[in-house]
């Protein structure tokens, strides 16, 4: 069975700095998707960055990026120029691209950014 | 509708009763999800639903969990005599079906159930 590992639960941040969350997963598969994931207090979960397991290229979205190690199974997530609006709970999650796939979340990191 | 509706957002329920909590996935995804969330804890997966093939209900933690989608869109979670540690987000997600490339889960913002 897949398993996601966040072992930081705790994070923080000062405004303006950059961050990296850790994420660690176990899988035979060669076909995935890796995710993170943002949930603010207002609970809705939000997308932050998807990366696929079959690009070597690790994906940005703006402030967000991933340094993703295939071999290593590592899935970090940094933040730069970190906000005030960041702070959340962020989940990191695995889905192999198969028919019937699930979502994986890890455990959670709680990021506090501080002004 | 523009992204996955859950209702009700809120529900008190005393011990024993039997919730129905709802969702409905946005437009033309075939893909259903329900994962649970515990006070501070990650998200749990309950069941899974995809088109017209039987549900993934392995999730589901005891017999007292049931869900249906009818129509390949609603899906109902019913919990039936409610237990105080059934109390958690339950949080539904949609998507278009797996193998699609760029596919992506959308999740709802939650239905809060306090058993007391």
């Amino acid at each position: 069975a897949q398993t996601v590992t966040q072992s930081q639960p705790e994070m923080s941040v000062q405004e303006a700095e950059t961050v990296t969350l850790s994420c660690t997963y176990d899988t035979s598969e060669s076909d995935y998707y890796l995710f993170w994931y943002k949930q603010p207090p207002s609970r809705q979960m939000i997308l932050v960055i998807r990366q696929e397991a079959y690009k070597q290229q690790n994906a940005t979205e703006n402030r967000f990026s991933v340094n993703f190690q295939k071999a290593a199974k590592s899935f970090s997530l940094k933040i730069s120029d970190s906000q005030l609006g960041d702070a959340a709970m962020y989940f990191c999650a695995y889905r192999k691209e198969t028919s019937g796939s699930r979502l994986t979340f890890g455990e959670g990191t709680q990021l506090t950014v501080n002004p | 509708g523009a992204g996955v509706s859950q209702s009700p957002s809120n529900k008190v329920t005393e011990k024993g009763k039997d919730v129905e909590l709802r969702c409905d996935p946005i437009s033309g995804h075939t893909a259903l999800y329900w994962y649970r969330q515990s006070l501070g804890q990650g998200l749990e997966f309950l069941i899974y639903f995809q088109g017209n093939s039987a549900p993934d209900k392995s999730g589901l933690p005891s017999d007292r969990f049931s869900a249906e989608r009818t129509g390949g869109s609603v899906s109902t979670l019913t919990i039936q005599r409610t237990q105080q540690e059934d109390s958690a987000v339950y949080l539904c997600a949609s998507s278009l079906p797996p193998g699609v490339v760029g596919n992506t889960i959308y999740f709802g913002e939650g239905s809060w159930l306090t058993v007391v």
